[in-house]
């Protein structure tokens, strides 16, 4: 079972919007501003998309977004393109003996 | 262009050892945390072990301590993970993945991974 809890899938068409929410504690999510985001295409590894809850690295498209309420951090993929299709984890630092933890993954289908 | 690439996964039996290695190039090396990184087949993400620049901080996760063994040698370029007495729960792809000073990401950078299974 992962420390932090992400819905099994989620879908969408294209040029919509759709949210990943990702769920935790205020040992985790709550407790700081360090949730991240990795997009992994099947048989690829993990890229990051969102740092420190809302922050985009270089070359990360501004169509990706995040942000937190409490103990549940959100992805938000607005304009849905077919690339967009993909395994979504996040992940969070935290006061525990291992410093971070993953959600359990959360599936992308692209309508 | 930054390259992490991930060696030395295979198939042994449980009880036994293997030793990963992670060359890295296109950054300075010796400026960077490292992390390993590791998904068991159609599961999720698992942080296995931390890294700092100088090797004076290591963290491992409660399922590998005192099993797995986490190096570098900044020298060579090199991330390096000991695994002993494997169990068939650690059968999954391995990532490196490196980790700015200062940041609280799993990684901004991964190799490809390499696989390890755990079998008889």
């Amino acid at each position: 079972q992962s420390a932090l809890t992400q819905p099994a899938s989620v879908s969408g068409s294209p040029g919509q919007s759709i949210t990943i929410s990702c769920t935790g504690t205020s040992s985790d999510v709550g407790g700081y501003n360090y949730v991240s985001w990795y997009q992994q295409h099947p048989g690829k590894a993990p890229k990051l998309m969102i740092y420190d809850v809302s922050n985009r690295p270089s070359g990360v498209s501004n169509r990706f977004s995040g942000s937190k309420s409490g103990n549940t951090a959100s992805l938000t993929i607005s304009g849905l393109q077919a690339e967009d299709e993909a395994d979504y984890y996040c992940s969070s630092y935290t006061s525990s003996s291992n410093p971070w933890v993953f959600g359990g993954g959360t599936k992308l289908t692209v309508l | 262009e930054v390259q992490l690439v991930e060696s030395g996964g295979g198939l042994v039996k449980p009880g036994g050892s293997l030793r990963l290695s992670c060359a890295a190039s296109g950054f300075t090396f010796s400026s960077y945390s490292m992390n390993w990184v590791r998904q068991a087949p159609g599961k999720g993400l698992e942080w296995v072990s931390s890294i700092s620049s100088s090797s004076s901080y290591i963290y491992y996760a409660d399922s590998v301590k005192g099993r797995f063994t986490i190096s570098r040698d900044n020298a060579k370029n090199s991330l390096y993970l000991q695994m002993n007495s494997l169990r068939a729960e650690d059968t999954a792809v391995y990532y490196c993945a490196r980790v700015d000073s200062g940041s609280y990401y799993v990684g901004d950078y991964w190799g490809q991974g390499t696989l390890v299974t755990v079998s008889s």
